[in-house]
């Protein structure tokens, strides 16, 4: 079975510092993963996603993730934080290219300190 | 374009009654998702439905039900409710065509169960 799990339900940074969210999956298949961040009283919005095209991927806000297979991680990284990256963010796997069917981690409350 | 739509915003509702919610997806995504956020649980796929089908299925007690219907709107049934089907739900839908493939959200219904 496909699973994912966030390591580190609260990760605090200052406003420039870099951000590195953790995410190790578990797949018996190529994995299809996904990065999606939560506001407050809001849905999910997709940050990126990998599906086997490159291992570096590039997503919106200036945040990218980097697949590894040998480590099977693919943890969320942006070199400046920003106040208005406070938010919950999601690692999430699914079992087609669709993306439908997600598996989400736990999540990671982000926040942003002047 | 029209984001995803759900219906209502907010319900309150007793135990041992059923409830009814309501998504209406993106202009021509024919691709519904249903999930399910609590505090404990964190996010879990309950289904996904396509061109009136459901086609994947998570692992939810038979109480949840949902249907699709030809112009892809989606409803989801809770019957006879708990005190644990408290939460927020939302649906993603999501367009397989173009190779798009990106699930977008609804702000999601809070159920509250009383």
């Amino acid at each position: 079975a496909q699973s994912v799990t966030q390591l580190g339900s609260h990760v605090s940074v200052s406003e420039g510092a870099l951000v590195l969210l953790r995410c190790n999956y578990s797949s018996s298949v190529p994995p299809y993963l996904f990065w999606y961040v939560q506001y407050p009283n809001q849905g999910l919005q997709l940050l990126l996603k990998y599906t086997s095209a490159a291992t570096l991927v590039k997503g919106i806000n200036g945040f990218e993730a980097e697949f590894k297979k040998s480590e099977t991680s693919f943890h969320l990284t942006k070199p400046s934080a920003h106040m208005s990256d406070a938010a919950e963010y999601f690692c999430a796997v699914s079992a087609n290219q669709a993306g439908t069917a997600l598996i989400f981690g736990k999540g990671t409350t982000l926040s942003v300190s002047s | 374009k029209a984001g995803v739509t759900q219906t209502p915003r907010y319900l309150i509702k007793t135990r041992g009654q059923q409830v009814t919610l309501s998504c209406s997806p993106i202009s021509g995504h024919r691709s519904v998702s249903w999930y399910q956020q609590t505090p404990g649980q964190g996010l879990q796929f309950l289904f996904e439905y396509f061109s009136e089908t459901q086609r994947n299925k998570g692992n939810f007690p038979g109480r949840f039900s949902g249907r699709q219907f030809s112009n892809s709107r989606s409803e989801m049934n809770v019957s006879t409710l708990e005190l644990g089907d408290s939460a927020l739900y939302l649906c993603a839908s999501s367009s397989t065509s173009g190779g798009k493939n990106i699930q977008y959200f609804g702000a999601g219904t809070r159920l509250s169960v009383l």
